[in-house]
């Protein structure tokens, strides 16, 4: 079975930091793109950025909202995803998803990890 | 990149259809059959019902189907059930090599 289970969310003051972890298992991890995905409060779903798998070069991408703040990594020893968010806003609060990418869309997803962005 | 353009919410009575609209630019949605849609139940985790604009993912009824005219995408639910209703999103993968979500529409089973 897939999995995606995601941690690290939490309260940050703003212009803090957060680490987000994302932990998989169930499929070839190391052939994967790995992205990140939230919802903030009142809004829709919004792509936050990914990492490409090694083989296709392991970069990375990102929206415009966060590029320059959030950084999005991977461990293929663990099966872990990463995404470091620092200079945090209050409009960076949501739910935030990791999940598996390519042109078909993303899938499957976790169930999510909270991040709140308040004094 | 502008979020795509979904209905803030629709509603049906059980055995009807319904359907969802999901409007962008030439950038995103009229640009590649890249389209997917994702059912959502609050605190549970996405998941993914349509990709490449029609595609059914194994295991997802065939009342839902995709389809796409010029910039606008469609979802379509026939024969409603209650276990449809929830939040339903629309994706396209963009020109700038990014995605672009809309901000979701909410589907009430009467």
């Amino acid at each position: 079975e897939v999995q995606m289970v995601e941690s690290g969310g939490g309260l940050v003051k703003p212009g803090g930091s957060l680490r987000l972890s994302c932990a998989t298992s169930g499929f070839t991890f190391s052939s994967a793109w790995m992205s990140w995905v939230r919802q903030t409060p009142g809004k829709g779903l919004e792509w936050v950025g990914r990492v490409l798998s090694k083989s296709d070069g392991g970069t990375t991408d990102y929206a415009t909202p966060v590029k320059g703040r959030f950084t999005v990594s991977r461990d293929d020893s663990k099966n872990m995803t990463y995404l470091q968010m620092s200079s945090l806003k209050p409009e960076d609060s949501g739910v935030y998803f990791c999940t598996t990418e390519s042109t078909r869309g993303h899938y499957p997803w976790g169930q999510g990890t909270l991040v709140t962005v308040s004094s | 990149q502008s979020a795509l353009t979904q209905p803030a919410s629709v509603s049906g009575s059980p055995g009807q259809s319904i359907t969802i609209s999901c409007t962008g630019t030439s950038s995103d949605v009229g640009a590649y059959n890249y389209v997917s849609w994702y059912q959502h139940h609050p605190g549970k985790a996405p998941k993914l019902i349509i990709h490449d604009v029609t595609k059914r993912p194994s295991g997802v009824p065939d009342r839902f189907s995709g389809s796409k005219s010029g910039n606008t995408a469609s979802l379509t639910i026939s024969g409603l059930q209650p276990e449809d209703e929830g939040d339903y999103h629309c994706s396209s993968y963009t020109t700038t090599y990014t995605w672009v979500f809309g901000g979701g529409t909410k589907l009430t089973v009467l």
